[in-house]
């Protein structure tokens, strides 16, 4: 069964650093999106992206974020100059739809 | 603004019983409603998804219904078992959007 994946699994960064997390969608999908969750509490909706448009954004994604769809199969999210409240775990989704498939999750410590 | 709330925030139970998940939200056009499974550090592993137009959904020992006028779900599961100790999220898809809004889970501990 195809499935969302995400690299690294793990990823420790010092504050003010760049940070690229990176996913690769289900071949068949159209629509993308990145979800964090700080730790013990909720998940939170960051953006979506449709037909390499922004769909739509939460107010936590703030110019310090950034998606792209380098090319065919890989979907990243850019930290441009990391803080420490960006730490957190960061899932990636795409779907078809009004569906979501969700990957396993990149854990960004930024010390 | 949707909301959604997940009653009880914890629950602890001997194996073997029948166990009710709550799951509340505020606006109900939505597309559909997801129920997953969150093992501690690790990722969301989907269990059930019920579209608006359902009023329920089984797979195995879980059964998810879906009330969407009174802005409610259930993730009901029978015979639990000390595996299936997990955070349980509830997360809706409002109409008009493009993301799933979750709630904060409800942390199970199942005692053998």
């Amino acid at each position: 069964e195809p499935e969302v994946t995400q690299t690294p699994s793990h990823q420790v960064t010092q504050m003010g650093q760049e940070v690229i997390l990176r996913c690769v969608p289900i071949s068949n999908h159209l629509y993308f999106y990145w979800y964090r969750q700080i730790l013990g509490q909720k998940v939170e909706f960051l953006v979506s992206f449709y037909n390499n448009e922004i769909s739509e954004k939460s107010e936590i994604f703030d110019d310090q974020f950034s998606v792209e769809r380098p090319d065919g199969s890989n979907f990243t999210l850019k930290i441009r100059s990391t803080k420490l409240e960006d730490s957190a775990m960061y899932f990636c989704a795409s779907g078809q739809g009004y569906e979501q498939y969700f990957g396993p999750g990149t854990r960004l410590t930024v010390t | 603004k949707q909301e959604v709330t997940q009653i009880p925030a914890a629950l602890s139970v001997p194996e073997g019983e029948n166990l009710v998940l709550n799951c509340s939200f505020t606006d109900s056009a939505i597309y559909n409603l997801q129920w997953f499974r969150q093992d501690p550090g690790k990722g969301l592993t989907s269990l059930l998804l019920i579209q608006s137009s359902q009023r329920e959904q089984t797979s195995g020992r879980l059964n998810a219904s879906l009330d969407k006028s009174s802005g409610r779900s259930t993730l009901y599961i029978a015979a639990s078992q000390p595996g299936d100790s997990a955070t349980y999220l509830c997360a809706v898809y409002p109409s008009g959007t493009y993301k799933y809004i979750f709630g904060t889970g409800t942390r199970l501990k199942v005692l053998a």
